[in-house]
């Protein structure tokens, strides 16, 4: 089955200590894509990677890292959290760069508590 | 960033009513795309449109893309329940390369 996972689901976590958001998909997309949805703000997107090893900033960057090793993963790194970064995330992937209407496949959404 | 406004924030409306929503930006936009969340749910891409004045369907759903292509509109005709959900529209800028930007969302009830 077609997919993109994220794990974990749900996450509490005190500020300061080091996390990472995984994200997964299996159907071998090139463009992957973090976003956070936030009350009122709808969803915003944080970084994206054309590619292996090519990822570039979003409208929301600070205070977040990522990496793509390999084209299926692509996991949200958040160095030193802080409770401004408690929101619902999602990671996303279509087939080629998310223009011209290519299909971004969401995954489920994983909802992080910085205390 | 880019300021996407979409309106309105919520509607409700009785089952069978349609449904009228829109999006606007404060450049110009190469892409619109029209999603649905659902709830603990990600994204569904529902319609996507390509270029300034497209009229697009899929079922009772319809779409345009508007001729400044600063605008675009959603329209759900005759509602069921399983229409419930957040309507969300998105899209890239010319500008801006790969970013995608999301509208603040249409929370829909349907009253049956």
């Amino acid at each position: 089955e077609a997919q993109v996972t994220q794990n974990p689901r749900y996450l509490i976590t005190v500020t300061g200590k080091k996390l990472t958001v995984t994200c997964s998909q299996n159907m071998n997309h090139e463009y992957m894509s973090w976003y956070r949805q936030d009350p009122g703000l709808g969803l915003r997107q944080i970084y994206y990677s054309m590619n292996v090893e090519v990822t570039d900033k979003g409208d929301v960057p600070e205070g977040y890292k990522v990496s793509r090793k390999e084209k299926r993963n692509f996991p949200l790194i958040l160095e030193s959290p802080s409770p401004n970064q408690t929101s619902l995330y999602f990671c996303a992937s279509s087939l080629r760069r998310g223009g011209l209407g290519e299909t971004q496949y969401f995954g489920p959404g994983t909802r992080l508590l910085v205390l | 960033g880019q300021q996407l406004n979409q309106s309105p924030q919520s509607m409700f409306i009785q089952e069978g009513e349609d449904v009228s929503m829109n999006c606007t930006s404060s450049s110009i936009f190469n892409t619109w795309l029209w999603y649905k969340q659902d709830p603990g749910e990600g994204p569904v891409l529902l319609i996507a449109l390509y270029k300034a004045g497209e009229l697009t369907s899929n079922g009772r759903l319809t779409a345009q893309f508007g001729i400044t292509r600063k605008d675009s509109f959603l329209n759900i005709s005759a509602s069921i329940p399983s229409d419930v959900g957040i309507y969300f529209c998105a899209g890239q800028p010319s500008q801006m390369g790969n970013q995608f930007y999301f509208g603040t969302g249409t929370s829909l009830t349907v009253i049956p």
